[in-house]
């Protein structure tokens, strides 16, 4: 059974840094592109950063290129995010998904960690 | 950039009538790469169609997908009381290189 578990979600004040990190497991997680998606309070699902198996591309949001960073660990079946310089704006639940390699959906989500960015 | 814009925001229909959900693109799109997905309270997003028209694993067929280019229908042929919820579509493959719809909130009338 395929399983994404993400942790490191919190409260943080404004400018502050957090690093998320998803643990994933049924599957063969070096083979697939990971992606984070979040979604503010009350509000839709926004596409935040992509890494693809071999971290050879990366793909960011407007919204936090040059603030987040994504990274993979395949030895550890692990992905994360480094948020620095976090922003109100940025208080959502960040979800760690897998997508698909042939048709690019995401076909699988974790639960969510809630960020909360506020002083 | 593509924007996907979903309509209605809201539909508010009974159960058991039929439910007609639009997705439209600013620009044309590969329809193998347009799906949707739901989402109930407090859950993550589930996805019900990919490739425009394709049912995922485990999906009644009261759910169908269809359209091109620029143009998208999720249409749930006869509402049961746990499809009241919201709908949303994604597009990969043009900047950004990933995006979803606002979002449609099916609610019981």
């Amino acid at each position: 059974e395929v399983q994404l578990v993400e942790s490191g979600g919190g409260l943080v004040k404004p400018g502050g840094s957090l690093k998320l990190s998803c643990a994933a497991s049924g599957f063969t997680f070096s083979s697939y592109t990971m992606n984070w998606v979040r979604q503010a309070p009350g509000k839709g699902l926004e596409w935040v950063s992509s890494i693809n198996s071999r971290s050879t591309y990366i793909y960011y949001a407007d919204s936090v290129r040059g603030r987040f960073t994504i990274s993979r660990d395949n030895a550890k079946n692990s992905l994360y995010l480094q948020m620095n310089s976090l922003r109100a704006e940025d208080t959502a639940v960040y979800y760690c998904a897998r997508q698909d390699p042939n048709w690019n959906y995401v076909g699988y989500w974790g639960q969510g960690t809630l960020v909360t960015v506020s002083s | 950039e593509i924007v996907l814009t979903q309509s209605p925001a809201t539909l508010s229909l009974s159960p058991g009538e039929r439910a007609t959900l639009s997705c439209r693109a600013s620009q044309s799109l590969s329809s193998s790469y347009l799906a949707w997905y739901q989402q109930k309270p407090g859950q993550a997003p589930r996805l019900l169609i990919y490739g425009a028209s394709s049912r995922a694993t485990g999906i009644p067929d009261r759910f169908s997908g269809s359209g091109s280019e620029t143009d998208f229908t999720l249409t749930i042929s006869r509402l049961g009381p746990e499809d009241f919820a919201v709908y949303y579509c994604q597009q990969y493959g043009s900047s950004p290189l990933l995006s979803f719809g606002g979002g449609t909130k099916v609610e019981i009338k």
